[in-house]
């Protein structure tokens, strides 16, 4: 089974400022390689998939990249909604995806 | 437009099972793998495990094997999702989630609304 590991597991960034989020698979995923933005209450929203192509509808300011194991996500400029917990998801390993334990962004 | 409708809250006793709907529309249901994620109190999303509509076939994660059943009724486009033997750290948000293409390796695009688990004696 593939593990999925993000860090840091909170992250303090002021609105305005680049908040930079890691991925890690405890083996190779090539390019799949989901993001996802879950806010409290909410279920999660696709951000990114083939580690670096944004899903329908979503800012540019959201971009992502990496292949393999090592993959970022980087929010160039936090906006106020931004504030959230990014969940990081394999979809390689088939029949099994897994997620990562996420990160939180919060108001710093 | 694609959504997915679950069942309502459920409470159970320790040891009792639970059965959860996802009721599909704007799409056509037998055509997209249907995945099964849940998430416990202030806690990250797990994956259970998916169903493909069409032929029925499922995949389980390893950690629900032989408590968790996936199934589906393509006549009314509703897929289900039942865990027996359910303890205390069984209370959750389950939700359902359909991939974004008609393929096995494909992201999750489409989510339910949710449906909260409790198990308490």
């Amino acid at each position: 089974e593939i593990v999925m590991t993000q860090s840091p597991a909170t992250l303090s960034v002021s609105p305005g400022e680049r908040a930079t989020l890691s991925c890690r698979a405890s083996q190779s995923v090539s390019s799949n390689l989901a993001w996802y933005q879950q806010k409290p209450g909410q279920a999660p929203r696709l951000l990114i998939y083939g580690a670096s192509t944004r899903a329908t509808g979503i800012p540019a300011r959201f971009s992502g990249s990496g292949s393999g194991t090592e993959f970022t996500l980087t929010i160039s400029s936090l906006q106020s909604e931004d504030f959230a917990v990014y969940y990081c998801q394999q979809y390689n390993n088939w029949p099994a995806f897994t997620f990562g334990p996420g990160t939180k962004v919060d108001i710093k | 437009q694609v959504q997915l409708v679950q069942s309502g809250a459920e409470v159970k006793k320790p040891g009792a099972s639970v059965k959860v709907s996802c009721k599909a529309s704007g799409y056509t249901f037998t055509g997209y793998y249907m995945h099964w994620v849940r998430q416990a109190p202030g806690q990250g999303l797990e994956w259970m495990g998916w169903i493909n509509p069409n032929s029925g076939g499922t995949n389980y994660a390893q950690k629900f094997q032989g408590r968790v059943t996936m199934t589906r009724d393509t006549s009314i486009s509703t897929a289900y999702m039942e865990l027996s033997r359910l303890r205390s750290d069984d209370t959750a948000v389950y939700y359902c989630a359909r991939v974004t293409w008609a393929v096995a390796i494909s992201p999750i695009d489409y989510w339910g609304q949710g449906t909260l688990v409790t198990v308490s004696s």
